[in-house]
């Protein structure tokens, strides 16, 4: 079975700094990557997300993120962060052809971005 | 227009009740899924329906647990003899269709404490 671990619980950082947030998967087949964030007090959304073709993805607000197959990672990455960016960040896995429509999450990350 | 919603938003019960989470999904999704999120986990995958039948409940823990979406559209995720470990929230998602190109739109979700 497919899991994913992100790297850091928790992030703490102040305006305009740059944020790279790493998440790693195990499984050896195809794979449809997702970056999900929940910003307080609201529902999960989806950021942005990865099928196939070109491994750098661009999501809403600024955000990206980049496939790298060899090692496994999607890692999400903003060159400068907001105070409203504050939130938690989930990355999810699909297995394709393995898991069916099933999404494997990480932990999660949560940000704390300092005014 | 309207999102996910989710009915009640806290439930609180006494060990070895039985409880009833609903879920409305956005009208004319026929995907439905059920997820449960634990106290600084992430989201963990329940079950998938595609219009009236499950075609996924891998991820149900036990035969305590069981969901039903009888006529296509609201589902009612239903746990008997519920224990203290069931405490989470309980969180509903819809897409258009079941293929994961499609998005899935989480509803905020039913906190569930069990005493």
């Amino acid at each position: 079975a497919q899991s994913v671990s992100q790297h850091n619980h928790h992030v703490i950082l102040s305006e305009a700094a740059s944020l790279e947030l790493g998440c790693n998967y195990s499984y050896g087949g195809t794979v449809n990557l997702f970056w999900y964030v929940q910003y307080p007090g609201q529902h999960l959304q989806l950021l942005l997300k990865y099928f196939s073709g070109d491994p750098l993805v661009k999501g809403i607000k600024g955000f990206e993120a980049e496939f790298i197959k060899s090692k496994f990672s999607f890692n999400l990455r903003k060159p400068s962060v907001q105070w409203s960016d504050t939130a938690e960040y989930f990355c999810a896995v699909n297995a394709v052809r393995a898991a069916g429509n099933k999404l494997t999450f990480g932990g999660g990350t949560r940000v704390l971005v300092k005014p | 227009g309207a999102g996910v919603s989710q009915t009640p938003s806290n439930k609180v019960t006494e060990k070895g009740k039985y409880v009833e989470l609903r879920c409305d999904p956005i009208s004319g999704h026929t995907a439905l899924y059920w997820y449960r999120q634990s106290l600084g986990q992430g989201p963990e995958f329940l079950i998938y329906f595609q219009g009236t039948g499950a075609a996924d409940d891998s991820g149900l823990p036990n035969d305590r647990f069981f969901a039903v979406r009888p006529e296509g559209s609201v589902s009612t995720l239903k746990i008997q003899r519920t224990e203290r470990g069931d405490s989470a929230v309980y969180l509903c998602a819809s897409s258009l269709t079941g293929g994961l190109t499609y998005e899935q739109y989480f509803g905020p979700g039913t906190r569930l404490t069990v005493t």
